[in-house]
This record gives C-alpha cells, sequence and structure tokens, in this order.
C-alpha cells in the first residue's frame, strides 16, 4: 500500500532557530500533500496544502512566512518552521493522496520541541 | 461553517464487547468518509472508507455505517481488543479533496 515517510520523528530546538520537516511519498507520486498541526488531545488541523511545482495554499490564521512549505518533487515536500517560539512546540503530520488508493496516507508525525 | 464531530470523546469497554464509535457530520456536499485510527504519539492511519452510494461497509472486524438523511456515521469495532486502544476520527471531504477531521474519541479497552 501506499507509505508516506515522514523526517524526523522528533526534534528539541531552540528559540529563534529553524527546523525543517521532510514528508516522502516512498511508492507513488503525490502532486498535493497536506501539512497538519496537532495539540495534545485535539483533532487534527489543517496548515497548508503543499503543491508540487507551485505555491503552498494556507489556511487561514497560519503564517506563511514562519511556516515555509517547498513540494520540489512529485514525492518530497518539506515544511520549515522559521524562527521558532516555544508556542510553536507541536505534532507535526503531512499526509498525501494516492490517487490509486484513494484515502489519504498519513506520516508518522513530527514532534517538535521548542526550548 | 461545515464541521465534522463526534458526539463522544471517550468511550471504555471490555475486551471482547463491541464497540460503537459515532461521527455527525454537517456538510451535504460529502460523498467520502474515512475513519482513522491515531495510536499515541503516531499518524492515523487508515481503517475503513465509504462512499455516500453505500450505507454500509465492512472489513476485517470492522465495519461502518453510513446514514445520509440524518448526517450520521458510525465505526462498529468487533470483539474490541487492547491493542483497538488509539483515539478514532472520521474524516470527511465532501466538497473539497482535503480531509476534514472531527474532534476524535478516545477508545479505552479494559482487559
Amino acid at each position: 500500500g501506499a507509505v508516506v515517510s515522514q523526517h524526523p520523528s522528533w526534534v528539541i530546538c531552540k528559540s529563534g532557530t529553524s527546523v525543517k520537516i521532510e514528508c516522502r511519498s516512498l511508492d507513488f507520486q503525490a502532486t498535493t500533500m497536506f501539512w497538519y498541526r496537532q495539540f495534545p488531545k485535539q483533532s487534527l488541523m489543517l496548515m497548508a496544502t503543499s503543491n508540487e511545482g507551485s505555491k503552498a495554499t494556507y489556511e487561514q490564521g497560519v503564517e506563511k512566512d514562519k511556516f515555509l512549505i517547498n513540494h520540489a518533487s512529485l514525492t518530497l515536500s518539506t515544511l520549515t518552521v522559521t524562527s521558532a517560539h516555544p508556542e510553536d512546540s507541536s505534532f507535526y503530520i503531512c499526509s498525501a493522496n494516492d490517487r490509486v488508493f484513494d484515502g489519504y496516507t498519513f506520516g508518522s508525525g513530527t514532534r517538535l520541541t521548542v526550548v | 461553517g461545515e464541521s465534522v464531530g463526534l458526539h463522544l470523546p471517550t468511550l471504555s469497554v471490555q475486551e471482547g464487547d463491541n464497540s460503537i464509535i459515532n461521527c455527525a457530520y454537517s456538510n451535504s456536499a460529502s460523498d467520502y468518509f474515512i475513519w482513522y485510527k491515531q495510536e499515541s504519539g503516531k499518524g492515523p492511519q487508515f481503517i475503513i472508507d465509504i462512499r455516500s452510494n453505500m450505507d454500509k461497509r465492512q472489513g476485517q472486524r470492522v465495519t461502518v455505517l453510513l446514514n445520509k438523511t440524518v448526517k450520521h456515521l458510525s465505526l462498529q469495532i468487533a470483539a474490541t481488543q487492547p491493542g483497538d486502544s488509539a483515539v478514532y476520527f472520521c474524516a470527511e471531504n465532501g466538497g473539497s479533496y482535503i480531509p476534514t477531521f472531527g474532534r476524535g474519541t478516545s477508545l479505552i479497552v479494559h482487559p
């Protein structure tokens, strides 16, 4: 079945630094990938839609200059949290749609802790 | 705006019992629904899906029921096992290709 690999699984960084999270579709091509953020005991909140070869579409309230998304190939999307602050600490999850599979496959998530 | 919600935040069951997790949706344009299981610290895993032209679909130990009249979706898990303990989300993508997630129900299975 469709597999989405997300890396790293966890990261601790200092305030003010930037962190890059990678999302790869391993056995299928994904023209569209999605980035979610999840706080403890809450649902997944869509942050942005990553489009291969074009700009990402951000949800209302999500700062595009803070959460940089790059989707340079059909199998890789990256989310960079710039100038991270403790309030950015969260669980970040990506997903991609394998058109054959139809459902959405999710990565294993990245636990970001900003200290 | 349209939303997908869940009735119960927590469901506790005994091992071996059947579990029923409910979900209400409000987007009448929804034509595709998905149930996901999320274990602690992991990404959501696809369980089962159903399209709006069906009212029931069965998988291995799981059944999804769709009632379009009242915009209600349920996930039934037969012979619940401790390994089924997780948070379960329903999602719908009617009107767009982006799944919208409900609040989630935490299923706790007691041995």
